[in-house]
């Protein structure tokens, strides 16, 4: 079975660029995350979908950041404009979870993630 | 505040030594724990999970994990630590009040000396 896909793997850019990552989640999940890694902390949701649609974007900057996953399948999370402050690892994770209020066992499978250097 | 703490950035260990990770957590109602381990430059990788019935879960690569509820903590341990295992350790809760979010702690390095 194949694992969560991630591209690029590296990115440098200046600040104030744009920049992009595209997210392929395991076949058949129903959820996909987006996290924020810190050099030095543990990673940070930024936003969560259930299928196409956003389950919690709380902590997403919402005035630079943005994600989209239109079919369902795989995501695009964008920054723009980038600051100093984004350059971190960003990490996209799926699940089974299919939804409802009901807590869910599954678990989560990352991918190899997205570093993003911003100069 | 629901949170989940790992009160050791760096754990060192020799080799064939004993080793321990620990993790703390602080939510309401009852856990779902789970352990994953980050080597460099790749991405966050499954090793076990709490959910229910026996305390001591045993995981991927010799890992297990014990449950332990009046304490409040789920520490990861192996018997013999390898040199293979030398990454960065994550320990993560999901509350009784979230549907599939979880929450990670910090991170603690575990080296191991030949």
């Amino acid at each position: 079975e194949a694992g969560v896909a991630q591209s690029p793997r590296y990115k440098i850019i200046e600040k104030r660029q744009s920049v992009a990552f595209w997210c392929n989640p395991i076949s058949g999940h129903a959820t996909l995350y987006w996290y924020q890694q810190i050099l030095g902390q543990g990673p940070k949701l930024l936003i969560q979908f259930q299928n196409n649609g956003v389950v919690d974007d709380s902590q997403l900057p919402k005035d630079r950041f943005s994600a989209e996953r239109l079919k369902g399948v795989d995501s695009t999370l964008k920054i723009q404009p980038a600051k100093l402050e984004d350059s971190a690892v960003y990490l996209c994770a799926s699940s089974l979870a299919s939804g409802g209020t009901r807590r869910s066992t599954d678990t989560q499978y990352f991918g190899p993630g997205t570093r993003l250097t911003v100069l | 505040a629901q949170s989940v703490a790992q009160p050791e950035d760096q754990v060192n260990v020799a080799e064939g030594n004993p080793l321990t990770v620990k993790c703390t957590y602080s939510v309401s109602g009852n856990p779902y724990l789970f352990w994953y381990v980050q080597y460099p430059n790749r991405g966050l990788q499954f090793l076990l999970k709490y959910i229910t019935g026996d305390n001591l879960v045993k995981g991927s690569y010799g890992f297990e994990a014990e449950f332990n509820k009046s304490q409040t903590s789920f520490h990861l341990k192996k018997p013999s630590a390898l040199v293979s295992d030398s990454a960065l350790y994550f320990c993560a809760v999901r509350p009784y009040s979230s549907a599939s979010k979880i929450i990670f702690g910090s991170g603690t390095r575990l080296s191991i000396r030949p």
